[in-house]
């Protein structure tokens, strides 16, 4: 079975340090793997999604995230963090078989200080 | 395109009452799911449907119920509200059956069980 572990629910970092948000995956398969963020009060948006092509995988905002088979990890990195980037952020595993469910881990609420 | 569309954005509900949540896209997509969110449990999904007149069960279908009538449109019936579904409600889309394509959120329906 497909599962994802966001490793922790609250990152707290001050504006222009680098962001780290990990996340651990189980799948019996090779899967797809995305992170999405939600801000305040708001609908969920693709940040960038790994389909089996690059490893380093580039997304909107200047994040990016590295597939990690070996280690079975997709963390979600940023060099330098902004206010805006204050939000909620999602590691989704796909479900498995035909239906295109994604799995969502519990989240990580990343706090952005001035 | 208007994308994925819900309605109402917000709804308070006693218990026992009953009611249905609309979500519709103009995409053409054949996979339409429903999703909930809870605070520190990520999303879960409901039900999804992978085509008009096919629907299914997801992690935690119990008082929900769904039909796919038309490739556009995939209601979300509660119909005994509890409290326990006091919940925000995502509906989403996706272009293929597979799991290589990102999921289309719609804004969410926020709704409260009294």
């Amino acid at each position: 079975a497909q599962s994802v572990t966001q490793l922790d629910s609250h990152v707290s970092v001050s504006e222009g340090t680098p962001v780290l948000l990990r996340c651990n995956y189980s799948s019996s398969y090779s899967p797809s793997l995305f992170w999405y963020v939600q801000h305040p009060n708001k609908g969920l948006q693709l940040l960038l999604k790994y389909t089996s092509a690059a490893t380093l995988v580039k997304g909107i905002n200047g994040f990016e995230a590295e597939f990690k088979k070996s280690e079975t990890s997709f963390h979600l990195t940023k060099p330098s963090a902004h206010m805006s980037d204050a939000a909620e952020y999602f590691c989704v595993v796909t479900g498995g078989g035909s239906q295109g469910n994604l799995i969502f881990g519990k989240g990580t609420k990343l706090s952005v200080k001035p | 395109n208007a994308g994925v569309t819900q309605t109402p954005k917000f709804q308070v509900l006693k218990t026992g009452q009953s009611m249905t949540l609309q979500c519709a896209q103009d995409m053409n997509h054949e996979y339409m799911s429903w999703y909930r969110q809870d605070p520190g449990m990520g999303l879960r999904l409901i039900h999804y449907s992978v085509g008009a007149g096919i629907t299914d069960q997801g992690e935690v279908p119990n008082g929900y119920n769904v039909s796919r009538s038309t490739t556009e449109d995939f209601p979300l019936r509660l119909l005994s509200a509890a409290p326990s579904q006091t919940s925000v409600y995502f509906c989403a889309s996706t272009p293929n059956r597979g799991y290589s394509y990102e999921q289309y959120f719609g804004p969410g329906t926020r709704l409260t069980v009294t």
